[in-house]
């Protein structure tokens, strides 16, 4: 079965720190990844997308992606309090749907 | 503006009967895609279309059917509802692109 795995949390960081989110998955079949925010009660919100092998960068976030390791990880400089909300991986392979994990809750505290 | 709409917004139903989720898009998105989420839980997968008249059953379509018969609209239909339908039903639609764009979604509540 296809999965996509992330640390649930919650991640704890002080306002301004890095916070790293990190995530894996089974097929390797995989072409495409995201990350999705998603605020309590709310939809997500797509942050990032990735499909090559290292590092893409957007303002204050920055996607890694290493396809020998099935590892995708999202890196969040600066982080603020309105940073609080559940990260969501999201994996595709070629004409299917997303894959999503279950996400992880990061907590910016001021 | 473009954007992707779902209604109602919350809805209380009772054991057993038949409701519609409604999903339209304005973005000119072919392919469209049904998810259920349950509090704290990851998205699953319930039905996708690639385009009119195409459907696909994800890993939790045995209680519910779609249909799509034009592009901007994706309604989901449960035949009977049960408290455990209770849940948030998330529609989403990706153009040329793969990411999604989610609408707001759907509280059901089955009792």
């Amino acid at each position: 079965q296809k999965e996509v795995e992330q640390n649930s949390g919650p991640l704890s960081v002080p306002e301004g720190a890095i916070a790293s989110l990190n995530c894996t998955y089974s097929d390797r079949g995989s072409q495409s990844f995201f990350w999705y925010r998603q605020y309590s009660g709310k939809s997500p919100e797509l942050i990032m997308f990735i499909y090559s092998n290292g590092d893409k960068e957007d303002g204050r976030f920055t996607a890694q992606l290493n396809k020998a390791s099935q590892y995708v990880s999202l890196l969040i400089r600066d982080s603020q309090p309105s940073d609080s909300a559940t990260y969501l991986c999201a994996v595709k392979q070629a004409g299917t749907a997303l894959i999503f994990g279950k996400g992880t809750t990061l907590s910016v505290s001021s | 503006e473009a954007d992707i709409y779902q209604t109602p917004r919350y809805l209380v139903i009772g054991t057993g009967k038949k409701i519609t989720l409604e999903c339209s898009q304005t973005m000119g998105h072919d392919k469209m895609y049904w998810y259920q989420q349950d509090p704290g839980m990851e998205l699953h997968l319930i039905h996708y279309s690639y385009g009119v008249n195409s459907t696909e059953k994800g890993d939790l379509s045995s209680e519910s059917t779609v249909s799509r018969i034009r592009t901007e609209h994706f309604p989901l239909t449960l035949e009977s509802a049960r408290p455990s339908h209770t849940s948030q039903y998330l529609c989403a639609s990706s153009g040329q692109g793969d990411g999604y764009t989610f609408g707001s979604g759907t509280r059901l509540t089955v009792v």
